[in-house]
């Protein structure tokens, strides 16, 4: 166990949908990642949050947003879902914005149909 | 960022040591070679990462070549809970993200 948590653990939806991804970090850590694994692209960078304010951005579509609140936790929002959307999202935790271990969560599995 | 190339796949026995080679030409000096593995229906987790010297930790050591251009994680007793995907991962001074590349897919047989 990580100690980086992800809701929810499935999600099935429709293409033209829109859904909230959500991830508390470890206690104690500063910053966020997100990354997507799909099939055909591998695990890709999305973007990073360090202490609520954005520090890099990935391969993240325009449709994609993402947020660090105020008690670190973080939300991923994907709207105007596509089928090639479907894919696991992975949030990662670290203590820094820098060389620091990341630690990721099991995993947030999207199925648009 | 500076890539690195690792074989697809490879295979081991439960209990003999395994060496997984990673090629890194355009390392620069400040980058840090980091390793992930990622085992099956599960988010990739930390195994070790070097800059110059060796490193061991209860998981693995790292061998780093002495111009830093290839690195080996090396496993010292396969177990079939090994069984993953590594990957090997340059990061600058400052980087945050992970650059994840295809990675080695070790298979381990009992």
């Amino acid at each position: 166990d990580s100690g980086v948590t992800q809701t929810p653990k499935h999600l099935i939806t429709a293409t033209g949908q829109r859904v909230t991804l959500r991830c508390s970090p470890r206690s104690g850590d500063l910053s966020v990642y997100w990354y997507q694994q799909s099939l055909d692209q591998g695990l890709q960078f999305l973007i990073q949050y360090y202490n609520g304010e954005e520090r890099a951005k990935g391969n993240i579509l325009e449709r994609f947003s993402a947020q660090q609140f105020p008690d670190l936790h973080s939300e991923l929002n994907l709207s105007s879902l596509e089928l090639g959307d479907s894919a696991l999202y992975f949030c990662a935790s670290s203590v820094g914005p820098g060389q620091e271990t990341q630690y990721f969560g099991p995993g947030t599995r999207l199925l648009v149909l | 960022d500076a890539k690195t190339t690792q074989p697809n796949s490879m295979e081991s026995n439960e209990e003999e040591p395994v060496h997984l080679p990673c090629n890194h030409s355009t390392i620069s000096g400040t980058d840090y070679i980091h390793w992930y593995r990622q085992l099956p229906s599960q988010g990739p987790e930390y195994v070790i990462h070097g800059l110059t010297s060796n490193v061991n930790n209860r998981m693995a050591s790292l061998a780093i070549a002495e111009d830093r251009k290839s690195s080996t994680l090396i496993l010292h007793r396969a177990t079939l809970r090994d069984a993953a995907v590594y990957y090997c991962i340059l990061r600058a001074n400052q980087g945050g993200k992970l650059i994840f590349g295809q990675g080695t897919e070790l298979s381990v047989k009992p």
